[in-house]
């Protein structure tokens, strides 16, 4: 089946460990894109990619890294720079709207790191 | 991007309507009004969007007011598997990608 997988669902690091989360996708979609969520909170940017080897910072991007060298994978790095790392990671990606769709997002059911 | 507001949180007896209200007054022309819901702990889903006609899918109904500054979405028979938080998001397009924001939406209770 077509979707999204995010790896590992549940991920507990010491302070000061960077951590990658995993993001694949078999939508043969071109872009894809990183959000946090806080408890109680609504979803927040880090960090997205039109395409392969391009990637453009969202709204909360300081303290985490991507890459984008394969359509299929957009892995995040959360970084010991990251001052709050603990939060449950949404991966995403979407068509372009050229294709007969309007963009819309397609989720993985998530990665959620604490920090311990 | 135009932002929205939602209500917080509301409640909707199994098998009735519910209906979600969502304002995006400051909406542009091009913009899309698009619905996604969150069952807890897994990804958001998308529902259902639309540009300024009313739309019915499977899942649910838009209804969008004519000068699109704010728009309904229904649940026509609610049931307890609807209970999740609910988005309302406008839809800016920065080149392919869609930036989508979401907000905090409006958590929906469906009880018995």
């Amino acid at each position: 089946d077509g979707g999204i997988t995010q790896s590992p669902k549940y991920l507990f690091r010491k302070e000061g460990q960077n951590v990658t989360l995993s993001c694949e996708q078999n939508l043969n979609h071109d872009a894809m894109y990183w959000y946090r969520q806080d408890p109680g909170q609504g979803l927040r940017l880090i960090y997205y990619s039109q395409i392969v080897n391009d990637f453009q910072k969202g709204d909360i991007a300081e303290g985490y890294s991507v890459s984008r060298e394969k359509k299929e994978s957009f892995p995040l790095t959360v970084t010991s720079a990251q001052k709050n790392p603990t939060a449950f990671y949404l991966c995403a990606s979407s068509p372009p709207p050229d294709r007969g769709h309007t963009g819309e997002l397609f989720f993985g059911e998530g990665s959620r790191l604490t920090v311990l | 991007d135009a932002k929205t507001t939602q209500p917080t949180s509301m409640d909707c007896a199994e098998g009735r309507a519910a209906n979600l209200p969502c304002n995006h007054s400051t909406i542009s022309g091009n913009e899309y009004v698009y619905w996604y819901r969150q069952i807890h702990s897994q990804g958001p889903q998308y529902i259902i969007h639309g540009l300024k006609n009313n739309e019915t899918n499977e899942m649910a109904s838009l209804i969008i007011t004519e000068d699109r500054k704010s728009s309904t979405l229904i649940l026509p028979h609610a049931t307890l598997r609807d209970t999740a938080v609910y988005y309302c998001i406008v839809m800016s397009n920065t080149g392919t990608a869609s930036k989508l924001t979401f907000g905090t939406g409006t958590r929906l209770q469906v009880t018995l």
